[in-house]
């Protein structure tokens, strides 16, 4: 029972326009969000999180919004650089975090110079 | 300052052997996680420590795998009688559990089981 979706396995985007990675989530308790980024033989790297009191953070480059009536969230970058080829997990939290974290599979995305 | 450091970064083993994994976290954290990453998988989570206690252990796939912390600092990731279904990439995280609760990931180790 996957509790965190990501249906797109893959993403390639042109330098300067915007990335828009999707995440789905069917656990009601979740209210914790986190997007992490992970490059070939590295541990994943925390990118931008939001509460489930929130509808958007931003940070940077990066935003996060979240619309908890659809239980889907989804990560924008703009404008996507070439250093952000990577692959992207959205990953869920109860007890506004402070548990495990539930991953998607992943997003792989591609920027094209 | 010091990240997450794991090791080894990678373990060869025979199926049938036991291998330990070390996690070391960053320095304060009080929480500290394990997941692992199977090929073509997400990440998987295996137990959570809160100080030396294991308060969430449901992720553990058989009594084959235990995990014990001490002061409050490393642990050790230990799975007995390896199978070949147990390779992968296995990841600890800490974090500080004050006001922000972002898990901060080492860089793994990647564990065969031949």
């Amino acid at each position: 029972d996957q509790q965190v979706k990501q249906n797109s396995p893959s993403l390639s985007v042109q330098e300067g326009r915007i990335s828009i990675l999707n995440c789905d989530y069917t656990n009601s308790m979740f209210d914790y969000f986190l997007w992490y980024k992970k490059y070939p033989a590295e541990g994943p790297t925390f990118l931008i999180s939001i509460s489930s009191i929130k509808d958007k953070n931003e940070d940077g480059r990066f935003t996060v919004f979240l619309n908890k009536s659809a239980k889907h969230l989804s990560l924008h970058i703009v404008p996507s650089q070439p250093g952000d080829s990577a692959v992207y997990f959205c990953a869920a939290s109860g007890n506004f975090g402070n548990e495990k974290l539930t991953f998607g599979t992943g997003t792989r995305l591609t920027i094209i110079p | 300052g010091a990240g997450v450091s794991q090791s080894p970064s990678n373990k060869v083993t025979e199926k049938g052997k036991d291998v330990e994994l070390r996690c070391d976290p960053i320095s304060g954290h009080t929480a500290l996680y394990w997941y692992r990453q199977r090929l073509g998988q997400g990440l998987e989570f295996l137990i959570y420590f809160q100080g030396n206690s294991a308060p969430d252990k449901s992720g553990l796939p058989s009594d084959r795998f235990s995990a014990e912390r001490t002061g409050e600092s490393v642990s050790t990731l230990t799975i007995q009688r390896t199978q070949q279904e147990d390779s992968a990439v296995y990841l600890c995280a800490s974090s500080f559990q004050g006001d922000s609760y972002e898990q901060y990931f080492g860089p793994g180790t990647r564990l065969t089981v031949t």
